[in-house]
């Protein structure tokens, strides 16, 4: 069953430290992976976009990072900020329009 | 680049009730994309469309659910008969013809309540 899993469900913060995210994805077949960032009550905005050559791709404060061999990638904040409070979305493509999204994880970043 | 539009932002209605959703892509992009998403969880794809054409819908879009894209531009959604179930926030999507490692650039959603 092609399934994206993220962790942590949430997370809470200080600003100005530095988080990782995970992604363990069961997905087949691959085409990439892509990190999108959600407001609240907003829709989700891209971050990032790997294919399977890639294993890492970086977004200012963000960097994405892909292991195709073990199916995991993570998302790494740096110097995290107020703004950066939001849900991280983890997705995975099939190709074409299939994509499989996780749940996401939910960062809070406090002053 | 104005973005995905979609409107109305809110709906609130009665169970049982008809409702429509618009979507305005982005010009340029000819793939558009329907989502549900419920509170704490990630998009479920709901149908997906190239130019005018209907190119696939998923189970979750039961007889009630009907897309459209007469014109290959702006797209409707419409829900029949609300339930209770169907309260959550639709999601559009937009992206332009490619090998699919384009980005999806979403619109804000219309956030749908069942009273």
């Amino acid at each position: 069953k092609n399934q994206v899993e993220q962790s942590p469900q949430s997370l809470i913060i200080l600003e100005g430290k530095n988080c990782t995210l995970q992604c363990n994805y069961t997905v087949s077949p691959f085409s990439n992976l892509r990190w999108y960032k959600q407001d609240t009550g907003r829709g989700p905005v891209s971050l990032t976009i790997m294919t399977f050559s890639e294993n890492t791709k970086s977004n200012g404060r963000y960097t994405a990072t892909l292991d195709a061999d073990t199916k995991q990638s993570s998302l790494h904040i740096t110097a995290s900020q107020l703004s950066d409070s939001a849900s991280y979305i983890c997705v995975v493509s099939l190709g074409g329009f299939k994509t499989i999204f996780g749940a996401g994880t939910r960062l809070f970043v406090k002053a | 680049d104005t973005g995905v539009s979609q409107n109305p932002r809110h709906k609130i209605t009665k169970r049982g009730q008809n409702v429509t959703f618009r979507c305005d892509p982005i010009s340029e992009h000819n793939r558009l994309y329907w989502y549900r998403q419920t509170l704490g969880q990630g998009p479920e794809f709901l149908t997906y469309f190239q130019n005018e054409a209907q190119l696939e819908k998923s189970r979750l879009l039961s007889d009630r659910f009907s897309a459209e894209r007469p014109k290959g531009s702006f797209s409707t959604l419409e829900i029949q008969r609300t339930e209770q179930g169907d309260s959550a926030m639709y999601l559009c999507a937009s992206s332009p013809q490619g090998d699919g490692n384009q980005p999806q650039h979403f619109g804000d959603g219309t956030r749908l309540s069942i009273l």
